[in-house]
């Protein structure tokens, strides 16, 4: 059974524009991690943020964590056509727990 | 350095068969884990080896084992093949154990399909 819910399952934005995708997970966690997977390709990782800190940036993507609310979220500044892919929230404890993922298409 | 690598990249194979898949993880790193991705039941864990020794299985049938070799490469095995097998199996090495704050890298995967 799958720890995190990412939601919304899909989400098609323009180019340029912010995309925010928000993720739910149900037990305590070590950290929280975003991965991107580009069409039947393997994962790659974003960022990991640890379970005592609330927000994190990467270039353009902020992680924030909100562990009373067993919530995170990610958001994606400055869309690109190349940001179109499936983003995944992991929890981590003694393995990593995937979300069902949030489809994300950028359309020029 | 090197990434993860993951052979074959793809495989067809009967039902009733079996199959051995292969991972070697970036260099240095000891611990490799293992997932199953289908449409349907989305990433699911499968096992974690590190220094040759599994740490963690999830919910998987005996069917499906695996090991890890001195080198930390590993490879998972799947036997009497069922067609729900059917599924990109992922892998992924990391420099410590999963649990103690260390980032995963992936491989492209070994996209497997039962007939």
């Amino acid at each position: 059974s799958q720890q995190g819910e990412e939601d919304p399952q899909a989400l098609s934005i323009q180019e340029g524009e912010n995309a925010t995708m928000n993720c739910s997970y149900k037990t305590s966690i070590n950290n929280l991690q975003w991965y991107r997977q580009n069409s039947g390709r393997g994962l790659v990782h974003l960022i990991l943020i640890r379970s005592n800190e609330r927000e994190k940036h990467s270039g353009r993507l902020r992680v924030t964590l909100d562990t009373s609310k067993k919530s995170s979220s990610l958001l994606i500044t400055a869309s690109r056509a190349a940001d179109t892919a499936s983003y995944f929230c992991a929890t981590d404890a003694k393995k990593l727990v995937f979300g069902q993922g949030t489809r994300l298409t950028i359309n020029p | 350095k090197a990434g993860v690598t993951q052979t074959p990249r793809y495989l067809i194979k009967t039902r009733g068969q079996q199959v051995t898949l292969s991972c070697s993880p970036i260099s240095g790193h000891r611990s490799v884990s293992w997932y199953q991705q289908t449409p349907g039941q989305g990433l699911q864990f499968l096992f974690e080896y590190f220094s040759e020794t599994q740490r963690n299985k999830g919910n998987f049938p005996g069917r499906f084992s695996g090991r890890q070799f001195s080198n930390s490469r590993s490879e998972m095995n799947v036997s009497t093949l069922e067609l729900g097998d059917s599924a990109l199996y992922l892998c992924a090495s990391s420099a410590t154990v999963t649990g103690l704050n260390t980032e995963a890298f992936f491989g492209q995967g070994t996209r497997l399909t039962v007939v």
